[in-house]
């Protein structure tokens, strides 16, 4: 069981926006302003996509958006493509902790 | 680029201590926290602990009393070794690098670690 709180699956066409939630508490999310997001695909590491609620590192396009409201954060993949079929996984920091979601699995149909 | 290198043994024994290293190629060990992720089917990803190159740990609270994270400074290596393991510990574990707060930004392979009598 883990600390967050996302959607199980998500999809959407080609070149269409997804939207994934992440909902935690006032202990985490909506504690502070770390919160990230990550992208894995079957068999590889995850990879960092959105830190700091909304920024992107070097390298990652900006089709990736994240925010934060209250409790929940939101990572919006804009312009789906092929390769951004994978699991998509929030983390928080929370005082003594890190913690994570469960992962939403995105599909591109 | 900054890679990193994460080797142990992948079978244990309930009770048994599990100890994996990690080293660290192409970048500054030095002003960076160092991290250690698991992951499994059952509970997802979830962080271990940390420790940064003056040798201070953050532990999660859950698995503090059985963790200890290390580092060799002079191997540009640090390592993770969780004592008494039962089978709940099986999961791939992941070193890492984090960026900022909460951010990893670098990761080792991953080591699948089996806990079975």
């Amino acid at each position: 069981q883990s600390a967050l709180t996302q959607p199980p699956s998500a999809s959407g066409s080609p070149g269409q926006s997804v939207t994934i939630s992440c909902t935690g508490t006032s202990s985490d999310v909506g504690g502070y302003n770390f919160v990230s997001w990550y992208r894995q695909h079957p068999g590889k590491a995850p990879k960092l996509l959105i830190y700091e609620v909304t920024k992107r590192p070097s390298g990652v396009p900006d089709r990736f958006s994240g925010s934060k409201s209250g409790n929940t954060a939101s990572l919006t993949i804009s312009g789906l493509q092929a390769e951004d079929e994978a699991d998509y996984y929030c983390s928080s920091f929370a005082g003594s902790n890190n913690v994570f979601g469960p992962g939403t699995k995105v599909t591109v149909l | 680029q900054v890679q990193l290198q994460q080797w142990g043994a992948g079978l244990l024994k309930p009770s048994e201590t599990l100890s994996l290293t990690c080293a660290v190629y192409g970048g500054s060990f030095g002003g960076y926290y160092w991290t250690w992720i698991r992951q499994s089917p059952g509970k997802g990803l979830e962080w271990i602990g940390e420790i940064h190159h003056t040798g201070s740990t953050n532990y999660n609270p859950s698995l503090k009393s059985r963790v200890t994270i290390s580092l060799d400074t002079s191997k540009n290596q640090f390592s993770l070794n969780l004592n008494s393991v039962t089978a709940a510990d099986t999961a791939v574990y992941y070193c890492a690098r984090r960026v900022v707060v909460a951010a990893i930004g670098y990761w080792g392979q991953g080591t699948q670690v089996t806990v079975s009598s």
